[in-house]
């Protein structure tokens, strides 16, 4: 069975639309992460959380929100998507900040 | 510059050939993973390697830490490796990942 889930697996919005991005582990992993992968960027990091109601800032923070709810709920927010927020999105969990990370399917999205 | 680079960019192999991939790194790091990536985006941990050599079926991983590089060896490969490998490093709380290596594979 899946360790990591996110839903939805495919996503169509228009621009200035709100998005919400799920992700479920069943790790009982403390590191939540989320991630965005484009052609020519490679993946890149946007939020991670160290625990339930922790957030901390990535990479590519820009236009995005989270939230950590339970240690095993984190949740992505587009609250006004753009087109440049199109991408593939993965949630990933570790045990701690430097042990193996276990991603998601992946969730793509596009913004019209 | 890029802290990860990963080489070839691409390689075709036919079925039954070996494959050595290459992945280096300009600075220090806690950990290192290689993922396989299947046409279509799902990600999947191939090796999660700090250090030394760990072994998986026809797949074989040797880091070493000092000399800043990390290999993936496939043996006799298969028209299923097909696809994009990816190595990433861990540097403290997040991957910082290559571009990765596309690998065909024909028949």
């Amino acid at each position: 069975e899946a360790a990591v889930t996110q839903s939805p697996r495919n996503k169509v919005t228009v621009t200035g639309g709100n998005v919400t991005l799920s992700c479920r582990q069943t790790n009982s992993h403390n590191y939540m992460y989320w991630y965005r992968q484009d052609t020519g960027h490679g993946l890149r990091l946007i939020h991670y959380s160290y625990g339930a109601g922790n957030l901390q800032i990535g990479d590519v923070p820009d236009g995005y929100k989270a939230t950590r709810t339970t240690q095993e709920d984190f949740f992505l927010l587009l609250e006004l998507a753009s087109p440049s927020q199109t991408s593939l999105y993965f949630c990933a969990s570790s045990d701690n900040n430097y042990a193996e990370q276990f991603f998601g399917p992946g969730t793509r999205l596009t913004v019209l | 510059g890029q802290q990860v680079q990963q080489s070839p960019t691409s390689l075709v192999l036919q079925e039954g050939e070996n494959a050595e991939l290459q992945c280096n790194f300009s600075t220090s790091l806690n950990s290192m993973q290689w993922f396989y990536q299947r046409p279509g985006g799902s990600l999947v941990s191939v090796f999660y390697n700090p250090s030394g050599t760990k072994q998986s079926g026809r797949l074989t991983s040797t880091t070493v830490i000092k000399e800043r590089r990390s290999s993936l060896h496939i043996s006799s490969s298969q028209i299923t490796d097909s696809g994009t490998y990816l190595c990433a490093i861990n540097m403290g709380y997040k991957l910082t990942f290559g571009t990765g290596t596309s690998l065909l594979v024909d028949p």
